[in-house]
């Protein structure tokens, strides 16, 4: 049981290019998001997937668009990256969409440079 | 809106100290209270919780108590190790628009224990 895995670890782009960053997660869970993390802000959320085949806008979603692949992916994609967007960003899942009592898992993070 | 307010570090300790991180929160509802806990290059892994006012949430020797009078959810510890550096989030979920329940995070707080 790995849990939520991201890829890949650490990339370095170059203004303008364009990138997928992947999720995935084996615990059969409902809910998927993600979260840029940057010095001093905590975590701020770019966008959510409640169930398979929805997906929703958080805090943060300009420069960013994803997609739910299936019930286990879920992927972000940065178009036309820009420097503001460097950042490490987190993959996380949720059993149920409608429970504010549900505890979110984590990836282990990307860490992405924007030059 | 919803919003976490923990108080900002670093935070040094000396190896068998006591440790309090103060974290307020404004919600409309009820919102469940988290702490999660961030070690050096790793994703966010939950640390405690609380879904109702009085609950006391405990894990790893840490503790921290729902206050709906105060709306404080402050996290404590005993006898801090050096095991113990890392960064603490606060966190809550409580609004459900579009039916999910997204996470929204203090800032973080950083705690280094010297031996």
């Amino acid at each position: 049981n790995a849990g939520v895995t991201q890829t890949p670890k650490f990339q370095v782009l170059k203004t303008g290019q364009s990138m997928t960053l992947q999720c995935a997660q084996d615990m059969n869970h409902n809910s998927m998001y993600w979260y840029r993390q940057d010095p001093g802000m905590g975590l701020r959320l770019i966008y959510y997937s409640a169930s398979e085949g929805t997906t929703d806008k958080g805090e943060v979603p300009n420069g960013y668009n994803v997609s739910r692949l299936n019930k286990r992916e879920f992927s972000l994609r940065l178009e036309s990256a820009a420097p503001s967007q460097t950042s490490v960003y987190f993959c996380a899942s949720s059993e149920d969409q409608g429970r504010r009592t549900d505890t979110q898992y984590f990836g282990p993070g990307t860490r992405l440079t924007v030059l | 809106g919803d919003s976490v307010t923990q108080m900002e570090g670093p935070v040094t300790l000396s190896e068998e100290a006591f440790l309090t991180i103060n974290c307020t929160y404004t919600a409309t509802g009820y919102p469940s209270l988290f702490w999660y806990v961030q070690y050096p290059g790793e994703g966010l892994q939950l640390l405690l919780k609380a879904t109702k006012a009085d609950d006391k949430g405990s894990n790893k020797g840490f503790e921290a108590t729902y206050r709906k009078e105060t709306t404080s959810f402050h996290l404590e510890k005993g006898s801090v190790q050096v095991s113990d550096s890392a960064v603490y989030f606060c966190a809550l979920s409580a609004s459900t628009y579009s039916g999910n329940t997204p996470l929204v995070f203090g800032k973080g707080t950083r705690l280094s224990v010297i031996a």
